[in-house]
Formats: C-alpha cells, sequence, structure tokens
C-alpha cells in the first residue's frame, strides 16, 4: 500500500528556521515525483514545487523560488522542505503527494508562525 | 497564482447532476495538457479523483466524470449524494510559468 507519513505540526516564531519530512513507503520512492503543495487556513491550493527522488531535479514555483528548499534523502524514502527564516505569510497547512498527477497525499503538516 | 478559474460554488438536491468548470488558456488546458480533478473534505487532505481528463483512479464512483474541450475542463457529479459535498480542484500543467503546474481556484459545493 502507497502511502506518504508527513511530520506534524510546528509553532515557530518569525525568523527561526524549520524542516518539515514526508515518507514514503510501498513504491520505489526514488522513481516517482514529490510534489509540495501548500494551504494557508480558509484558502485554496498552491503549487510550492517538485522534485525528482533519483537525482534531487527541484522545481519551483515562482512565488516559491528563494523561499523554501525542497530536498530528499534516498537512504530513507524522505523527501524534505526546509525554511531558513519563517514569516507569519509561510502559516499553512503543507501536504506532500506522488507524481504530478498527485495520486497519493500525505496528511499534511500544520506550520503556524507566530510572535 | 492561479490562472485556471472556478466558480466559487455550486450546489445542487441530493440526485442532482452538478457540474464544474474549469476555466484555462492556450498555454494550459488550450494547449492539449492533461487535467486532474482533487476532492478536499474539510479537515482532510484533497483525493485525486480525475486523472489525465476522463480518468477515474481504483475506488472512485462512476458518477464522477471528466471531459476537456478547448480552454476548458469540466467535473461533473452525477447522482448528487450528501458525502460529496466538499471542494473541488482542478490542476494542469501551464507552459507560460516556466514549466509550472498550475491548482484552479476551487469550488464549493453543497447539496442542499
Amino acid at each position: 500500500e502507497v502511502q506518504l507519513v508527513q511530520s506534524g505540526g510546528e509553532m515557530k516564531k518569525p525568523g527561526e528556521s524549520l524542516k518539515i519530512s514526508c515518507k514514503g513507503s510501498g513504491y520505489t520512492f526514488s522513481n516517482y515525483y514529490i510534489v509540495w503543495v501548500r494551504q494557508r487556513p480558509g484558502k485554496g491550493l498552491e503549487w510550492v514545487g517538485s522534485i525528482y527522488p533519483s537525482d534531487s531535479d527541484a522545481k519551483y514555483s515562482p512565488s516559491f523560488q528563494g523561499r523554501v528548499t525542497m530536498s530528499v534523502d534516498r537512504s530513507v524514502s524522505t523527501a524534505y522542505l526546509k525554511w531558513d527564516s519563517l514569516t507569519a505569510s509561510d502559516t499553512a497547512t503543507y501536504y506532500c503527494a506522488r507524481r504530478v498527477e498527485l495520486d497519493y497525499w500525505g496528511q499534511g503538516s500544520l506550520v503556524t508562525v507566530s510572535s | 497564482q492561479s490562472v485556471l478559474t472556478q466558480a466559487p460554488s455550486v450546489s445542487g438536491a441530493p440526485g442532482e447532476r452538478v457540474t464544474i468548470s474549469c476555466s484555462g488558456s492556450r498555454s494550459n488546458i488550450g494547449a492539449g495538457y492533461e487535467v486532474h480533478w482533487y476532492q478536499q473534505v474539510p479537515g482532510r487532505a484533497p483525493k485525486l479523483l480525475i486523472y489525465g481528463n476522463s480518468n477515474r483512479p481504483s475506488g472512485v464512483p462512476d458518477r464522477f466524470s471528466g471531459s476537456r474541450s478547448g480552454t476548458s475542463a469540466s467535473l461533473a457529479i452525477a447522482g448528487l449524494q450528501a458525502e460529496d459535498e466538499a471542494d473541488y480542484y482542478c490542476q494542469s500543467y501551464d507552459s507560460s510559468l516556466n514549466g509550472l503546474y498550475l491548482f484552479g481556484s476551487g469550488t464549493k459545493v453543497t447539496v442542499l
């Protein structure tokens, strides 16, 4: 059974760093894109970017370029999304999903940034 | 970010048929790129409903159907049920955005 299991919710202060994770199981992790999606409270879905685990080739939406960094660790079948300096506008639920068709989704990681 | 436009809301009585449209342009849907649809029940992660314009993943009822024509795509729900009350999003590739994928603005379906 394909599963994507994400790390838990986080409460951070503005300016702090954060790295959330997405662990894949039930399939060959390296062979399928991982996509990150943002959903701000009460709002729609936004495409953050995609990363191909086999070669770590990452593509970012212009709105997120330079604001976040995607990475993978193939040895533990896990993808990561990292911020170096959070702001309140980063408050959202972040989902990981498999393939550009987004056929399987993680349960979401709620990131709250507040002073 | 969204250049795929959806009506904010649609509603229907149980048993009725409702249609959700996703309006794009020549750089996305009109260029022949595939459209995918997702259902999101409040408080839950989205779920793939239709992929490749009109294909249903295993387990999705055949009440749900998708189509694409010109620069638009549509999702139809036949025999509306209470459990279909959710937000629905379309998604496609856009060649004008340096190889990016986009979501539609989302449509809230209310079962009366």
